[in-house]
């Protein structure tokens, strides 16, 4: 079946660095993708969505310059958190789907990402 | 999209049939109504989904609704590796390239 690998699957790293998370589809082309955040205890919200070649377009409320998304093949999206501190910790999942109808959305194991 | 309202959380005794509501009553004729589940630290995963009938898979089955306001997950048969939180989700079309809206759904406790 479908497969999205994400990567790292934990990162700890001192307050004010940038974090790069990738996201890539193994055996799919994606020209879209999906990144969610996820706080302990609470449900998946969804950040934005990745398009190949083009800009993402974020969820309101979500600053785009603090988490900047680069979709620049159809197999791999990446998730920068940019200037990163403690409350940006968080679980961020990422998923995609080979489009089409009847297709379900794939999801990766998320990253566990804890700033100190 | 459409709200889904679920209980918070169920038990079940394992080898047991549960039965996992999910309420809809705002449906509209276009909504396709997909259920997701997430084990603990784990992204995801896609259980099933349909739109009027009721639908199989190996995982599990969906019970809908003649008026579609509600439906049942069905898993027939727990294992302790089905403890996980459970989402209803409506969508508007059944293609696969679009953003879910996830609910606080389900918690499902397997008791051995």
């Amino acid at each position: 079946g479908a497969v999205v690998s994400q990567h790292p699957s934990r990162v700890i790293c001192k307050s004010g660095t940038s974090v790069k998370i990738e996201c890539r589809s193994l055996d799919f082309q994606a020209t879209t993708m999906f990144w969610y955040r996820q706080f302990p205890k609470q449900s998946l919200m969804l950040m934005a969505t990745s398009n190949e070649g083009s800009k993402a377009t974020y969820e309101q409320g979500v600053e785009k310059d603090k988490f900047l998304i680069n979709h620049a093949s159809l197999t791999l999206s990446t998730l920068t958190v940019t200037s990163a501190h403690p409350e940006d910790s968080s679980f961020y999942i990422c998923s995609a789907t080979p489009g089409g109808s009847n297709q379900p959305q794939h999801f990766g194991d998320g990253t566990r990402l804890s700033i100190l | 999209d459409a709200k889904t309202t679920q209980p918070n959380s169920m038990e079940s005794n394992e080898e047991e049939p549960v039965h996992l509501p999910c309420n809809h009553s705002t449906i509209s004729g276009t909504d396709y109504i997909h259920w997701y589940r997430q084990l603990p630290s784990q992204g995801p995963e896609y259980v099933i989904h349909g739109l009027t009938s009721n639908v199989n898979n190996r995982m599990a089955s969906l019970a809908i609704a003649e008026d579609r306001k509600s439906s049942t997950l069905i898993l027939h048969r727990a294992t302790l590796r089905d403890a996980a939180v459970y989402y209803c989700i409506l969508k508007i079309s059944n293609f696969g390239n679009e953003k879910l809206t996830f609910g606080t759904g389900t918690r499902l406790t397997i008791i051995p």
